[in-house]
């Protein structure tokens, strides 16, 4: 079993509706959890983190996480074409590093 | 400077070929992350820096892979004997010290493209 688990979709959602992403992960030691954005052929770029139970928003995008159930979610209200990318989940524990999962390709409909 | 830069953005060796590939961090950046992409999957953790010091080098593959990051700033991942397997795409990162460690993200350079044929 992987440490970061995520569904590789491809998930495709209609433009100006809401995107779903989800991603579990193993260690309950984890700490802190990262949503990356990763266009095809670049790097990934952070858009939001969280470190507490419940929701945080900004702008568009909403990550919710539950250490219960040690689950993580990005929602991404009123999707627009150019969110079509490759959502990277991530996760801290006691190390430093982060831990990938493998990503959701998330492609927003015209 | 204003971003994590890393070079060469491509290369291509022969299998059995050394290759260096180097990263320079956002100016002040304490700690340095090497990671490794193959294509569809998420990056892997390679080593990580805190200024000179490699304090963890437990995701490099094999005793062909090294890093170092003499004075603190610019890194250099050396892949010796470099194996078709070890195509993948190198990224590196870097982080502040500032705040809360739990708040802290990752700046990734653009990565460098290894294909070993």
């Amino acid at each position: 079993q992987k440490e970061v688990e995520q569904n590789s979709g491809p998930l495709s959602v209609p433009e100006g509706a809401i995107a779903s992403l989800n991603c579990t992960y193993s260690d309950r030691g984890s700490q802190s959890f990262f949503w990356y954005r990763q266009y095809s052929g670049k790097s990934p770029e952070l858009i939001m983190f969280i470190y507490s139970n419940g929701d945080k928003e900004d702008g568009r995008f909403t990550a919710q996480l539950n250490k219960a159930s040690q689950y993580v979610s990005l929602l991404i209200r009123d999707s627009q074409p150019s969110d079509s990318a490759t959502y990277l989940c991530a996760v801290r524990g006691s190390a430093r590093q982060l831990t990938f999962g493998s990503g959701t390709q998330l492609t927003v409909l015209p | 400077g204003a971003g994590v830069s890393q070079s060469p953005r491509y290369k291509v060796a022969k299998r059995g070929q050394d290759v260096a590939l180097r990263c320079d961090p956002i100016s002040g950046h304490v700690s340095l992350f090497w990671y490794q992409q193959a294509l569809g999957q998420g990056p892997e953790f390679l080593t990580y820096f805190q200024n000179e010091a490699q304090l963890d080098k437990s995701g490099l593959p094999s005793d062909r892979f090294f890093a170092e990051r003499p004075e603190g700033s610019v890194s250099t991942l050396k892949i010796q004997r470099t194996q078709q397997e070890d195509s993948a795409v190198y990224l590196c990162a870097s982080s502040p010290r500032q705040g809360p460690i739990s708040n802290y993200g990752y700046t990734f350079g653009s990565g460098t493209r290894l294909t070993v044929v």
